[in-house]
């Protein structure tokens, strides 16, 4: 079993649709929470970071999650066709920990 | 926040020849960089962690003798394919701490190597 479980997709949604984009995980010990957007032959580009439980919100995107039941969540709000790209969940242990990262999910927004 | 380049962006290379990838920090100071590597449609996997003045530490699996890592300086990790064969076509990503080190990963854009 991977630490980190992510449903490959595609999604594909209309332009303006809310996406959201799950992540479960089996370590319990897993403290640090991120979420990266990757273009297409591009880097990983930093989305979110959360530590702990909670929720935290910045313009359309919103991250959750939810320690109890080891699942991450992102929502993205009015999505833009701009938005298309593959979303990877990550996480760690500690500050200084290795990242662990889920397989990633493609995302399309069609206009 | 932090800027990560690395060099080249692509290339391809005959079997058995060696290719060097650049990673560098252009903002920031690096002590300790990431190398990860990408297959289509995967997770990026995480290859080894290079540290600045010191050898480099290889995840289980991975040919340290094979996966050269250099961290010469602190804004400089170099990865070495030594005698490429086409199973090591991939796409190689590098990453570096944000300054306080404690902080999330940067990645750069990532470099694309094709061993024909």
């Amino acid at each position: 079993q991977k630490e980190v479980e992510q449903d490959p997709g595609p999604l594909s949604v209309p332009e303006g649709a809310i996406v959201s984009l799950n992540c479960t995980y089996s370590n319990s010990a897993f403290q640090y929470f991120m979420w990266y957007r990757q273009y297409s032959r591009k880097g990983p580009e930093l989305l979110m970071y959360t530590y702990s439980s909670g929720n935290k919100e910045d313009g359309r995107f919103t991250a959750q999650v939810d320690k109890s039941s080891k699942y991450i969540s992102l929502f993205i709000r009015d999505s833009q066709p701009s938005d298309s790209a593959t979303y990877l969940c990550a996480m760690k242990r500690s500050n200084t920990g290795k990242l662990i990262f889920g397989q990633g999910t493609t995302l399309q927004v069609k206009p | 926040g932090a800027v990560v380049s690395q060099h080249p962006s692509w290339v391809i290379c005959k079997s058995g020849t060696s290719v060097k990838i650049e990673c560098r920090s252009l903002d920031f100071q690096a002590t300790t960089m990431f190398w990860y590597r990408q297959f289509p449609k995967q997770s990026l996997m995480l290859m080894a962690t290079s540290n600045e003045g010191s050898k480099a530490t290889y995840e289980q699996g991975v040919e340290k003798d094979k996966f050269l890592i250099n961290h010469a300086s602190l804004t400089l990790s170099t990865l070495t394919v030594t005698s490429a064969h086409p199973e090591d076509s991939s796409f190689y990503i590098c990453s570096a701490p944000g300054q306080a080190n404690t902080d999330t990963q940067y990645f750069g854009p990532g470099t694309r190597l094709t061993v024909l």
